[in-house]
Formats: structure tokens, sequence, C-alpha cells
């Protein structure tokens, strides 16, 4: 089971967000990162936990292994704002429930 | 340019059949491994299903013995194939995946295709 938290989080424009992720197992550092704005289909992030993928802004980062993750968004624009998920690939395939990233 | 095209979905009854498709371009679809992932009205994802490279697949708990996903490696497409259909399975369904084996995550996504289970 994956949890994220918090569920929602208000930021004003260009502060940073903290997003958590937590594996009820080790997951080495076999998970992912994505953002689904409104009506989208999501899009990779981050993978491996902290290796962003092609065509990421640096903005965005991630971190941890095994059971506790993060993703930093530094200085939000204004096409953050949208839900992010995490995914594990360690044992089988999983989501977490996502956080919302709204304007403040 | 990797790029996965979907078809199919709509509104069917309840206990109704429905057969989703997604073609790739751009990548080979049984180079890794591929799924298929749904997302319920206002709610998060859902992985549903999982088919690897020696078409071994895999579902999750609320589908197996309903749905049933394949591959035409000739068509570079995925199917998946929807049995029984439920009022709870009514969802966006995505098609997704890793587009090389560089690593696991999904890095190719379809647009989605709604699928509406209602009498």
């Amino acid at each position: 089971v994956m949890t994220q938290s918090p569920a929602t989080l208000s930021v004003s424009p260009g502060q940073g967000a903290t997003l958590s992720c937590r594996a009820s197992g080790n997951i080495n550092g076999n998970l992912a990162w994505y953002q689904q704005r409104p009506g989208q289909a999501p899009r990779l992030l981050i993978y491996n936990a902290a290796t962003r993928a092609a065509g990421i802004p640096a903005r965005f980062s991630g971190s941890g292994f095994g059971t506790e993750f993060t993703l930093t968004i530094t200085s939000l624009q204004s096409e953050d704002f949208a839900v992010y998920y995490c995914q594990q690939y360690n044992n089988w395939l999983t989501f977490g429930g996502g956080t919302k990233v709204e304007i403040k | 340019e990797v790029r996965l095209v979907q078809s199919g979905g709509g509104l069917i009854r309840p206990g109704g059949s429905l057969r989703l498709s997604c073609e790739a371009s751009g990548f080979t679809v049984s180079t890794h491994y591929m799924s298929w992932v749904r997302q319920a009205p206002g709610k998060g994802l859902e992985w549903v299903s999982v088919i690897y490279r020696s078409f071994t697949t895999y579902y999750a708990d609320s589908v197996k013995g309903r749905f049933t996903m394949s591959r035409d490696n000739s068509k570079n497409t995925l199917y998946l194939e929807m049995n029984r259909l439920r009022a709870d399975d009514t969802a966006v369904y995505y098609c997704a995946g890793p587009s090389g084996d560089l690593h696991d995550a999904f890095d190719v996504w379809g647009v989605g295709t709604l699928v509406i289970v209602s009498s």
C-alpha cells in the first residue's frame, strides 16, 4: 500500500512544496512520481525515486529509499498546480492516492 | 515520437462486454511490459493489468476473472477484453508503460478512453 500525504496542499505561486509518499513495505528505489492536470493523462516526472524524466524541469526533484519518499517542487509555476501520484514498481504496480496541489 | 492511440470504450449495460485497443508507435510494446490503468470519476489512479514480454499477464483483484489483457506483436497493439462489466468499472482507462527497458516507470500514456457501465 502506498500512502501519500497530505491529500491537499495549498501553496502560493513561487513558493515551494514538499509531497510525501510512504510504502507499507520496502520498495528499494523503485518509485515514480506522476503529475496529472485536469482532463489529461498522467505524466512521468521522476523514476527510480530521484531521476527526472526527459523534459522535466529542474524545479522537480525526488528523494528517498525503502519506505519513505519525497517529491519537492521549488518555486511553483501556474502549470504545476495539479494532482501528483506516486507509484511503486518493486512488487507489482501500485499507485498512491494522490496529493492535490492547489493555489493558496 | 512515442505514442499510444486508444480506441474502444463507450456506454455499456451491466453484465456486458467491451474491448479496448491501444496501438503504439515510436516504440515496441513487447520490449518490456505494458499496463492498463483506470481512473473512476473524481478518483485516483488504479492499476488494472500488466502484460510482460513473455505474454505473462497479471490482474488487479477487482478485475481478475473478468478482464483479459493481450498483445498483438504484429500490430504493436494491446487489448483489454472486459466481460461481466459492473457499474464500478466505470472509469477512464489508460494504456501505459515504459517505452524502453531503461526503467520500469510509465513514461508513455494513451489519452484515455471512457467506459460507462450503466443501464
